[in-house]
């Protein structure tokens, strides 16, 4: 089945020890996305790619920076997490330029703990 | 600048009852898109429905359905016959621009209680 998959599912990394996290996608889309959900709150966007094109949201801390290779993969790159940056990491996916509902498809995404 | 709001942080209903969590939103643009998405415990967000500011009738997905009322800027979505498996967190959303962004309501947390 086509579909968006995260590595790991679970993540622990020490306070300032550079961390990655991977998204990959077999739907051909090319839109990714990365959020940040802490507990009981609302996914917020970090940044998104259209194919090679990088767009950052205006209030997505340094720290945090993104690579996509290819279209079907995409990474998140913590450089210094702090305690703070623990959180669920989601990786979605869309393709705007198809007809329908244009929704985005989300990954299982990667909880991660800064210890 | 656009916004959703989703006042309830808590929602209970017994099985086989109908529900309703309720969403209103904010936006100047004509052209706008709702989405409902329920995230189970383990996290992943699974798209349950959309509606589209020209759609004319009210969106329908199985046991979800989707109360749209264009005037009052809200669209609240119901759930008919809850089943046990329905206890999640309930998103809105609204298509914020170009390249499909979502922006995210706070999220209702639904139980369904046997």
């Amino acid at each position: 089945d086509a579909m968006v998959i995260q590595n790991p599912r679970y993540q622990v990394t020490q306070f300032g020890k550079p961390v990655t996290l991977s998204c990959s996608q077999t739907l051909n889309h090319n839109v990714m996305y990365w959020y940040q959900q802490k507990s009981s709150q609302a996914p917020k966007l970090l940044f998104h790619y259209y194919d090679k094109d990088f767009n950052n949201e205006a209030d997505t801390p340094d720290n945090f920076q993104s690579r996509r290779p290819n279209t079907s993969f995409c990474f998140l790159d913590i450089r210094s997490p702090g305690l703070g940056d623990a959180a669920m990491y989601l990786c979605a996916t869309s393709n705007p330029g198809l007809a329908g509902y244009n929704e985005q498809f989300f990954g299982p995404g990667t909880r991660l703990t800064v210890l | 600048a656009q916004k959703i709001t989703q006042t309830q942080p808590g929602m209970f209903v017994q099985e086989k009852e109908a529900v309703t969590l309720d969403c209103t939103y904010d936006t100047s643009d004509p052209s706008y898109g709702l989405f409902w998405y329920k995230q189970p415990s383990s996290g992943e967000m699974i798209f349950l429905i959309y509606q589209g500011s020209y759609d004319q009738q009210n969106a329908t997905e199985g046991r979800y359905s989707l109360n749209f009322q264009k005037a009052r800027k809200s669209a609240n979505l119901v759930i008919s016959a809850s089943q046990l498996g329905d206890s999640a967190m309930y998103f809105c959303a609204m298509r914020e621009g170009g390249y499909n962004k979502l922006i995210f309501g706070a999220g209702t947390r639904l139980a369904v209680h046997p």
